[in-house]
């Protein structure tokens, strides 16, 4: 399986703009980016993703690098309620049926 | 529209016991997924199933055993538990895989002692 490389723990202060990178350098053409976030004591949602191209979405925006080596996951105004740990999953063809987490990047929103 | 709801919620087993966590979907979802997260871990794939009648062994299975008898519905059976089960356990479905969103359950708190 691709694998992601987040950094473990982020920190930053309310209403302002968080991006959360997350490098895949063994991404091939037909894998999908995708994050997930889990707030506390909570099952895990999905948040957005994306194969090529930037997406918005109401949640989130997510940039992806123009040789799709990393992409960054852009809250645009951060909330007590994100912080929470963010997962960047590759999606990959003949094997993306199994959704494997890795450790995530814990996003701490200070008031 | 409930989406995904595991049932129960929380339970407290004793060593060698068996019981069965159900997870339910009516989304008319192809893919289902069992996770377990320990505290202050990320989520392991336990087993997971693309199909009714269909499983698949993810990251952690041993200790577990899985059936998808209906389309809505994948069961995660603990035949004989032990402390080291003692998690939360994470039910998902998706309609797809590659290109689509996964929707979570709330949760079963296990304790095993």
């Amino acid at each position: 399986d691709a694998k992601t490389t987040q950094p473990n723990s982020m920190e930053s202060n309310e209403e302002e703009p968080v991006h959360l990178p997350c490098n895949h350098s063994t991404i091939s053409g037909t894998d999908y980016i995708h994050w997930y976030r889990q707030l506390p004591s909570q099952g895990p949602e999905y948040v957005i993703h994306g194969l090529t191209s930037n997406v918005n979405n109401r949640m989130a925006s997510l940039a992806i690098a123009e040789d799709r080596k990393s992409s960054t996951l852009i809250l645009h105004r951060a909330t007590l309620r994100d912080a929470a740990v963010y997962y960047c999953i590759l999606r990959t063809q003949g094997g993306s049926e199994k959704l494997v987490f890795g450790k995530g990047t814990k996003l701490t929103v200070n008031p | 529209n409930a989406g995904v709801t595991q049932t129960p919620k929380f339970r407290v087993l004793k060593t060698g016991q068996s019981m069965t966590l159900l997870c339910a979907q009516d989304m008319n979802h192809e893919y289902m997924y069992w996770y377990r997260q320990d505290p202050g871990m990320g989520l392991r794939l336990i087993h997971y199933s693309v199909g009714e009648g269909t499983t698949a062994k993810g990251e952690v299975p041993d200790g577990y055993n899985v059936s998808r008898l209906k389309k809505q519905n994948f069961l995660l059976g603990l035949e004989s538990a032990a402390p080291s089960q003692t998690s939360v356990y994470f039910c998902a479905s998706s309609y797809g895989a590659l290109n689509t969103e996964a929707f979570f359950g709330q949760g079963t708190r296990l304790t095993v002692v």
